[in-house]
């Protein structure tokens, strides 16, 4: 069956301080895409990337990174030199080519990032 | 502005009455959504529609009714047979209507429901 799972709960971080936000998935399928998305206190989802699984490069995009692994199933996020507007919820999450539509997509828990001055 | 607009951003509702949140986008997009969030649990789909006049059911539909008469018009119902109103409301469109998934999803600012 098809997962996301994000461990981290919370972190809580001093502004400056590198940080990233695991996050592992399940799927059967071969072709999936993976996708971050920022949700900060307004309530408002930002996307933030969008990557199909036959890309493994690395992105990069200003202070954030992304890091995509299929070996270890896992599409990890970095927020380089962090700062306080960085403070949100960052979710993560997975939708099969198979399943025919974007209404398959899955979604991790969340992790609440709080960036500290 | 091209964007998703949902409103009102925050509504209130006695028990046993029904009330519409309104979502409208400008983007031109074939498919909309109705995602509802509680505290811990994450995103999960009320109903989707993929083209005018036609909607279905997510996860947990129950509760709640949807209309497609125009392409960037897609309110929600929450009606008082939903047991547990009250949450956070994301509406989302998308520009994909065919087989393959994986276009982005983009999300208006959001609706909160308390019932009171």
């Amino acid at each position: 069956a098809q997962k996301v799972t994000q461990a981290q709960t919370e972190i809580s971080v001093v502004e400056k301080e590198d940080v990233t936000l695991d996050c592992v998935y399940e799927t059967r399928d071969t072709t999936y895409y993976l996708f971050w998305y920022k949700q900060p206190p307004s309530g408002e989802l930002v996307f933030l990337i969008r990557r199909n699984s036959f890309d493994e490069q690395n992105e990069i995009s200003g202070r954030y990174s992304w890091n995509f692994q299929k070996s270890t199933s896992s599409f990890n996020f970095t927020i380089t030199a962090s700062q306080v507007v960085d403070s949100a919820v960052y979710f993560c999450a997975l939708s099969e080519a198979n399943a025919g539509n974007n209404r398959k997509l899955i979604w991790g828990l969340g992790t609440s990032l709080a960036v500290n001055p | 502005d091209g964007g998703i607009t949902q409103s009102p951003k925050y509504l209130f509702r006695k028990e046993g009455q029904n009330v519409t949140l309104s979502c409208e986008q400008n983007l031109n997009h074939d498919a909309m959504y109705w995602y509802r969030q509680d505290p811990g649990q994450g995103l999960r789909l009320i109903y989707y529609s993929q083209i005018v006049n036609d909607f279905q059911k997510g996860d947990i539909a129950e509760g709640y009714s949807v209309s497609r008469e125009k392409k960037e018009s897609f309110p929600l119902t929450v009606t008082s047979a939903q047991k547990n109103p009250t949450a956070f409301y994301l509406c989302a469109s998308s520009s994909d209507r065919g087989l393959h998934s994986g276009n982005t999803i983009y999300f208006g600012e959001g609706s909160w429901l308390t019932v009171v």
